[in-house]
């Protein structure tokens, strides 16, 4: 299996509303990250996750809250979102650290966010 | 900081090669992936480069030389399908990370 799957595909929601994001992969990487892309941008790193501990914050604003229950899901929790964070948000998986060998990124799908 | 400079768009005819150049500037580099992206689809690896010199991968190829900070990735043999944007991606000595550069839109053409 090398599918990284992503919930919902499409969300719509209010500035008060909390929604979450689901990202899940059963390949056995320990490495995870969220992205958000602009359309005709490229993706931008948010938050990666190493063997289950955040290892990176991108300096993103406090409204999205990442967590990562186990090596195999990844959450994007969303409050008190601004029309500007309308955008399609990727989850990506891949081996953890090391050297040597290919780095790949695995992305899925991705979740169209719009915030009314 | 750290900045990837790619050509914004390529037009080319079916069957034809296109080079996408690729320079950036960062410090602690380890490799540089090249990603392609359909609209409306998620970004799909194509390749990745640590090493200098030249990986075949079918019809694509991606080159590296980091004395001189620059890549690129060779699409041969074009297709239709092949219409998409392709992103360079710097990855940082620090923790699994990727800097996107801006992307290059191809565009083949009958």
């Amino acid at each position: 299996d090398t599918e990284v799957t992503q919930t919902p595909k499409h969300l719509v929601m209010g500035m008060t509303n909390k929604k979450s994001l689901k990202c899940e992969q059963h390949m056995g990487h320990r490495a995870m990250y969220w992205y958000k892309q602009k359309a005709k941008k490229p993706p931008e790193l948010m938050f990666v996750y190493s063997y289950e501990k955040l290892s990176i914050n991108e300096s993103v604003p406090s409204r999205f809250s990442p967590e990562c229950p186990n090596s195999s899901l990844l959450n994007l929790h969303l409050h008190a979102l601004q029309p500007e964070d309308s955008a399609l948000y990727l989850c990506a998986s891949s081996q953890a650290g090391g050297t040597g060998g290919i780095y790949e990124q695995f992305f899925g799908p991705g979740t169209r966010l719009t915030v009314l | 900081g750290q900045s990837l400079e790619q050509p914004s768009e390529v037009t080319a005819v079916e069957g034809a090669i296109v080079q996408i150049n690729c320079t950036y500037q960062t410090s602690g580099f380890y490799g540089l992936s090249w990603y392609q992206q359909h609209d409306g689809g998620a970004p799909t690896f194509l390749s990745y480069n640590a090493l200098d010199g030249l990986e075949e991968t079918g019809r694509f190829s991606s080159f590296l030389s980091r004395s001189d900070s620059y890549g690129y990735l060779l699409l041969q043999e074009l297709q239709m399908k092949d219409s998409a944007s392709y992103f360079c991606a710097v990855r940082k000595a620090a923790g699994n990370k990727l800097t996107f550069g801006g992307g290059t839109r191809v565009l083949v053409k009958p």
